[in-house]
């Protein structure tokens, strides 16, 4: 079955800094991975995804996310925080040829100005 | 127009009544998901439907029926509430079952006193 770990329930990083997000992900066969945003009231919105192909995705926002199989992790990283990016994110895995999205604890982001 | 729209969006109501949340989706996909979120942010896929046929029934009490009536509505009904139903309860479609993106519906927050 699969699972996902998302590292740190809350993440705080000044304006301007990087930021990463950790997720690693158990799955027996490959896996699709997702990360998704949530902002206060709202539902989820994805950020990007990896499905095939190039490791490295980019998604909206400027974030940026690395599929490396070898460490089964999928870190989020986006260079410089804006404060608009204070929300919860969520990582998530699904099985190729599988029905079910599963999604990790999630993540909160606090940006300081 | 919204993708995904739910209504109710706040439901409170006593232990022991009955309530049911709709959730319509105007982006042509077939499949479409029930998901449970808890106070703690965690994210419980509970059903799923595709083309108006039950695909994922996790281990939720018989007291929630799901219903499709078409492939564009899924709605909820929960029987007999319980304080631990209080939940905010997302509706959410993909394209299909094999594509993994999922859009989701702004939630339905349920407070049972």
């Amino acid at each position: 079955a699969q699972s996902v770990t998302q590292l740190g329930s809350h993440v705080s990083v000044s304006e301007g800094a990087l930021v990463l997000l950790r997720c690693n992900y158990s799955s027996s066969v490959p896996p699709y991975l997702f990360w998704y945003v949530q902002y206060p009231n709202q539902g989820l919105q994805l950020l990007l995804k990896y499905t095939t192909g190039a490791t490295l995705v980019k998604g909206i926002n400027g974030f940026e996310a690395e599929f490396k199989k070898s460490e089964t992790s999928f870190h989020l990283t986006k260079p410089s925080a804006h404060m608009s990016d204070a929300a919860e994110y969520f990582c998530a895995v699904r099985n190729t040829g599988g029905f079910k999205t599963i999604f990790g604890a999630g993540t909160r982001l606090f940006v300081k100005a | 127009d919204t993708a995904v729209s739910q209504t109710p969006k706040y439901l409170v109501t006593q232990m022991g009544n009955d309530k049911s949340i709709k959730c319509e989706q105007n982006l042509g996909h077939d499949t479409m998901y029930w998901y449970k979120q808890d106070s703690k942010k965690f994210l419980k896929i509970m059903f799923s439907y595709n083309n108006k046929e039950l695909i994922i029934n996790e281990t939720v009490p018989n007291r929630f029926s799901p219903k499709s009536p078409d492939k564009a509505h899924l709605n909820l009904h929960i029987n007999s509430l319980e304080l631990g139903d209080s939940a905010v309860y997302f509706c959410a479609s993909s394209q299909n079952l094999n594509t993994g993106e999922l859009f989701f519906g702004e939630g339905s927050r349920l407070t049972v006193l």
